[in-house]
């Protein structure tokens, strides 16, 4: 069972790029997340989506922007990159939030120079 | 102060030690409570849920105490396998997932 993937794994980007990050889930999943993790913190929450067609801001929402065009399908965009969006980005979905496990995807390691 | 909070270690253990992490929470109406664990430059992955009773999981036990508002987790008979991060995270309610920093264990042969 493949569950979440995410792609890229890595990827570095100039001050200014711009990049989409593509997240895929098999599960029929309705809710889906975009988290970033730093050293010393917790996952932070970027976006969420509650079902198809639908997303929300989480805790850090600025510089980022997300789709959920399709219900596998969450993509997380950055307009034009900044240093302090180095980070790892996870992508997640799972039913009822609070109910059961979220399954995450394997991370994408972003370095913004 | 944050929401959630762990001690970040790291705790260095020998094989066949007996570890606890505490993990405290600043939000009394929190709903409910979990374990994750995440391996070095990996995914997290649930290693369990938190109910109120108290839990076991061959040698993992977890407790909550709602009245003081802390989560702990017990590994008995350690493993080389055990080395990783584990995560305390706590469901506030609607879309609210609270994911602690983790605390980092290393169990040595």
């Amino acid at each position: 069972n493949a569950g979440v993937t995410q792609t890229p794994k890595f990827r570095v980007l100039k001050t200014g790029q711009s990049m989409t990050l593509l997240c895929a889930q098999d599960m029929n999943h309705e809710y889906m997340y975009w988290y970033r993790q730093d050293p010393g913190m917790g996952l932070r929450l970027i976006h969420y989506s509650v079902g198809e067609g639908t997303t929300a801001k989480g805790e850090v929402p600025d510089g980022y922007n997300v789709s959920r065009l399709k219900k596998q399908n969450f993509l997380l965009g950055l307009e034009s990159a900044a240093p302090s969006q180095t980070s790892v980005y996870f992508c997640a979905s799972s039913g009822v939030p609070g109910q059961g496990q979220a399954f995450f995807g394997q991370g994408t390691r972003l370095t913004v120079v | 102060r944050k929401e959630v909070e762990q001690d970040p270690g790291p705790f260095n253990v020998p094989e066949g030690a007996t570890v606890a992490f505490n993990c405290t929470y600043s939000n009394s109406a929190s709903q409910s409570f979990f374990w994750y664990r995440q391996d070095c430059r990996k995914e997290p992955k649930l290693l369990m849920s938190v109910y109120s009773s108290g839990n076991e999981d061959g040698r993992f036990t977890a407790q909550l105490n709602r009245a003081s508002q802390y989560i702990s987790l017990l590994i008995r008979d350690s493993k080389l396998s055990d080395s990783a991060t584990y995560l305390c995270v706590v469901y506030t309610g609607g879309f609210k997932t609270i994911f602690g920093a983790g605390t980092r264990l290393f169990v040595k042969a």
